[in-house]
């Protein structure tokens, strides 16, 4: 597609479920991130693929949440035994990589999980 | 570690007039700086990209300048319409190490252009 495509929308849970979010980057998008944003605040990073692995996942913050992009291109954001502080919307961005490449970051609508 | 700050969190104008809106960021050391816009209840629209080289970037009313020795970045947008009612938020890459991809993002500054 055009822009970066995000799945679900929306998504409610009750609290201990397990969630899984989609993100379909841009064609030919290397880099792939993901972030949080928290009600009145700018987006926090998660975690940063290049390619396949995840160069960069330190923005994790515990290891209930997991990601994974397997060939290279769509990525799944897995949340286990959610929480009511899991709440937030969730962005993917895609980037591509390169000499030429100027590291502008190309955002989806995001992903807004509500934990009951 | 970067902290970027924006002023005002919220402003208020009447339409026709021209603005600017403040970020600043902590860490010199940077790749780029992106300006972004955000509706509510919707993902993030790039505006302008200003790579750590550059002084201005313009596009068709607005013009993002950055002064990277002072860690500051402004956004102006001129005659304002309705239509502009957003929050707009900046962000900055790091040049190296972690912060090389990483982008930190300040809280955003809520604007509302009133007709």
């Amino acid at each position: 597609g055009a822009g970066v495509s995000q799945t679900p929308s929306n998504k409610v849970t009750e609290k201990g479920k397990y969630v899984e979010l989609r993100c379909d980057p841009i064609s030919g998008h290397t880099a792939l991130y993901w972030y949080r944003q928290s009600l009145g605040q700018g987006p926090e990073f998660l975690i940063y693929f290049q390619g396949t692995g995840a160069a960069d996942d330190s923005g994790l913050p515990n290891d209930r949440f997991f990601a994974v992009r397997p060939e290279g291109s769509v990525s799944t954001l897995k949340i286990q035994r959610t929480e009511r502080g899991d709440s937030a919307v969730y962005l993917c961005a895609s980037s591509p990589l390169g000499s030429r490449a100027t590291g502008e970051l190309f955002f989806g609508e995001g992903s807004r999980l509500t934990v009951l | 570690k970067q902290e970027v700050t924006q002023i005002p969190a919220a402003l208020s104008v009447p339409e026709g007039e021209n603005l600017v809106l403040n970020c600043s960021f902590t860490d010199s050391a940077i790749y780029n700086l992106q300006w972004f816009r955000q509706d509510p209840g919707k993902g993030l629209t790039s505006l302008l990209l200003i790579q750590s080289s550059q002084r201005e970037q313009t596009s068709g009313r607005l013009n993002a300048s950055l002064d990277k020795s002072s860690g500051r970045s402004t956004l102006y947008i001129a005659a304002s319409q309705p239509g502009d009612s957003a929050t707009y938020l900046c962000a900055v890459k790091g040049s190296s190490g972690a912060g090389s991809y990483q982008l930190t993002f300040g809280k955003g500054t809520k604007l509302s252009v009133i007709p």
